[in-house]
């Protein structure tokens, strides 16, 4: 079946601009995360939605980093006024979550973002 | 606060030797292990894990047992192949929450025929 899917799959921007990055779940998963991998360095926890909500944002590094996931599927991270230091590759992943416990993570391939 | 290290890489083999990648933790409570691995091209895939001491996981003919005196979660596979070649990720989440996973630095590993 479809696993999680992210696009872009690279995205170049320049300092300062906006820039959105989409995650599509696997179908029927509640659970969704986002973590950014910067070069040669495990990916960091950025925040964890259950259902439509921010259930963990403590990973967000500040507050030009924002996102949503409005109807309780598709993700979207915003990051406002980039800067070179947001080069990474952000990494969505998504999971079963029942009866308040999650299991395994799925992740996407990522989105390549740099910002010039 | 949780952490996760690992042997640096790269590392280099040929074909049929036996690997080791070392990685240890630091945890608060007693935390589930895992090795993740990513293929060129790939997303990350979770290997393999270990929720209690004293487990053994294995997938693929990896393995790697949660020793938590000295909390240690070394990957071993007696005979690597070329399509192993990929990038090692150890992890833990704490508790019993599958959120907010704690990865390792990662291990690059290149088989040679």
């Amino acid at each position: 079946g479809a696993g999680v899917s992210q696009t872009p799959s690279n995205k170049v921007t320049e300092k300062g601009k906006y820039v959105e990055l989409r995650c599509d779940p696997i179908s029927g998963h509640t659970a969704l995360y986002w973590y950014r991998q910067s070069l040669g360095q495990g990916p960091e926890f950025l925040i964890y939605f259950q259902g439509t909500g921010a259930a963990d944002d403590s990973g967000l590094p500040n507050d030009r980093f924002f996102a949503v996931r409005p109807e309780g599927s598709v993700s979207t991270l915003k990051i406002q006024r980039t800067e070179r230091g947001d080069s990474a590759v952000y990494l969505c992943a998504s999971s079963l979550e029942l009866a308040g416990e999650s299991y395994e993570q799925y992740f996407g391939p990522g989105t390549r973002l740099t910002v010039t | 606060g949780n952490s996760v290290t690992q042997m640096e890489g790269p590392v280099t083999l040929s074909e049929e030797a036996f690997l080791t990648i070392n990685c240890t933790y630091t945890a608060t409570g007693y935390p589930s292990l895992f090795w993740y691995v990513q293929y060129p091209g790939e997303g990350l895939q979770l290997l393999l894990k270990a929720t209690k001491a004293d487990d053994k996981g294995s997938n693929k003919g990896f393995e790697a047992t949660y020793r938590k005196e000295t909390t240690s979660f070394h990957l071993e596979k007696g005979s690597v192949q070329v399509s192993d070649s990929a990038v090692y990720f150890c992890a833990l989440i704490t508790g019993t929450s599958y959120d907010k996973v704690i990865f390792g630095p990662g291990t690059s590993l290149s088989v040679i025929p």
